[in-house]
């Protein structure tokens, strides 16, 4: 079945920085990633979505690019705020389109 | 829409006892997913329902979890009896048919605490 791996587990940036996190995933017939921010006791939300058919996406500050054939797609965030501060989870279809989500990134933006 | 609703949002209970978590999902969605969240294992899917059928109850622990929805519009999971480790936060999820199918909208969770 589909296997999301994603790094780092926890990342520290300055306000103001970038935020980049990764995850590869090992199932060809994924096609649809989906990230998600789970801020502290409350549900994950979708935050920027890419398929399988485009290489890049951007949503103002947040960004999502795709490598189909390293297996791997990576989040982006530019001009770090400390709102963004969250747990974040990326996740891939499997071959039966449920979502296999990654362990998720503790991102905290210190002023 | 309200969203995906579900209830209790926090529920204790003692071992042994049962416990039943309710969910609404978004009115026209197709698809409910139930998944429990616990520091170690992260999100898990528990099962899903295509217009009210289990597809897929490949993630449920063990007999001592069921799920059922009677129809469209409510969903619960069951835990018969529940036992300390399956104190977690179980959240549904709705999505919808067609181009968008993958899309899942979470509830606000139930929080579990089995003492």
């Amino acid at each position: 079945g589909e296997n999301v791996e994603q790094h780092p587990s926890t990342l520290s940036v300055q306000e103001g920085d970038s935020a980049v996190i990764k995850c590869t995933y090992s199932d060809s017939a994924s096609n649809y990633f989906p990230w998600y921010k789970q801020e502290l006791g409350k549900r994950p939300q979708l935050i920027i979505d890419i398929r399988s058919n485009v290489g890049e996406k951007k949503d103002q500050r947040i960004a999502v690019t795709l490598n189909k054939t390293a297996k791997h797609f990576s989040l982006h965030i530019t001009e770090t705020q400390p709102e963004d501060s969250a747990v974040y989870f990326c996740a891939a279809t499997d071959s039966w389109g449920k979502l296999q989500f990654g362990a998720g990134t503790q991102v905290v933006v210190t002023p | 829409d309200a969203g995906v609703i579900q209830s209790p949002r926090h529920e204790v209970t003692e071992m042994g006892q049962e416990v039943t978590l309710r969910c609404k999902p978004i009115s026209g969605h197709d698809y409910l997913f139930w998944y429990r969240q616990t520091m170690m294992r992260g999100l898990e899917l528990l099962i899903y329902f295509n217009n009210n059928v289990p597809i897929d109850d490949s993630g449920m622990p063990e007999d001592r979890f069921s799920a059922k929805m009677p129809n469209a519009s409510f969903s619960t999971l069951k835990i018969q009896p529940s036992e300390p480790r399956d104190s977690a936060v179980y959240f549904c999820a709705s999505s919808p048919s067609g181009a968008d199918k993958n899309i899942q909208y979470f509830g606000a969770g139930t929080r579990l605490s089995v003492l």
